[in-house]
């Protein structure tokens, strides 16, 4: 298996809603990433785990929980989102972890997000 | 704090033709990554260049790294339709760590 599965494809939340995306990857990597994406921009780092536990996080709102329970599942839960939230979030992982070899990230297709 | 600098940002060009794309980066690094992305689509890897001089070719792409000169190329022979999308370069942020600092993205559009 070489590739980094994301469910669900799409979501529609409201802003007192909970919701949580999950990521997959069954490549026996290391670091898993979550991305977001907004239409026309860049990817941007929210956060990084290495060895399933968390390694970077970049200033995100606390309303976006990150959570890996094993080393090929990555989570991210949403709570009380504004509708700026709304964007492509990208997962990845790598084969090594931080630190260590090189960082080819491979992504999965994303979870495209509208928050109303 | 790493920049990395992609130009041109837009880049309409004719089938057929040839064009080179510009990854400029600010830090010392040896290591520069380029990912393609459709519209609507998640980010597919190209090339991993690992040092300086690297060279990797997939059908008509060529990428390249100088790293004396923190420049990377994409260069793209005879044009088709097909590689109509976003190119983005990347760096990793720290020496032998990530993560990776993209670059803007390059969009181009290949036109009969």
């Amino acid at each position: 298996d070489t590739e980094v599965t994301q469910t669900p494809k799409h979501l529609v939340m409201g802003m007192t809603n909970k919701k949580s995306l999950k990521c997959e990857q069954h490549m026996g990597h290391r670091a898993m990433y979550w991305y977001k994406q907004k239409a026309k921009k860049p990817p941007e780092l929210m956060f990084v785990y290495s060895y399933e536990k968390l390694s970077i996080n970049e200033s995100v709102p606390s309303r976006f929980s990150p959570e890996c329970p094993n080393s090929s599942l990555l989570n991210l839960h949403l709570h009380a989102l504004q509708p700026e939230d709304s964007a492509l979030y990208l997962c990845a992982s790598s084969q090594a972890p931080l630190g260590f070899s090189y960082n080819e990230q491979f992504f999965g297709p994303g979870t495209r997000l509208t928050v109303l | 704090e790493l920049k990395v600098e992609q130009n041109p940002l837009f880049l309409s060009m004719q089938e057929g033709k040839n064009y080179t794309i510009y990854c400029n980066y600010s830090t010392t690094s040896d290591r520069l990554y380029w990912y393609r992305q459709d519209p609507g689509k998640s980010l597919e890897s190209l090339f991993v260049l690992l040092s300086n001089g690297a060279v990797k070719q997939e059908g008509r792409l060529m990428a390249s790294l100088d790293t004396k000169a923190r420049l990377s190329t994409l260069h793209i022979t005879a044009a088709v339709h097909d590689l109509s999308a976003t190119y983005f370069c990347a760096v990793d942020r720290y020496s032998g760590n990530t993560p990776l600092v993209f670059g803007k993205g390059t969009r181009l559009s290949v036109i009969a």
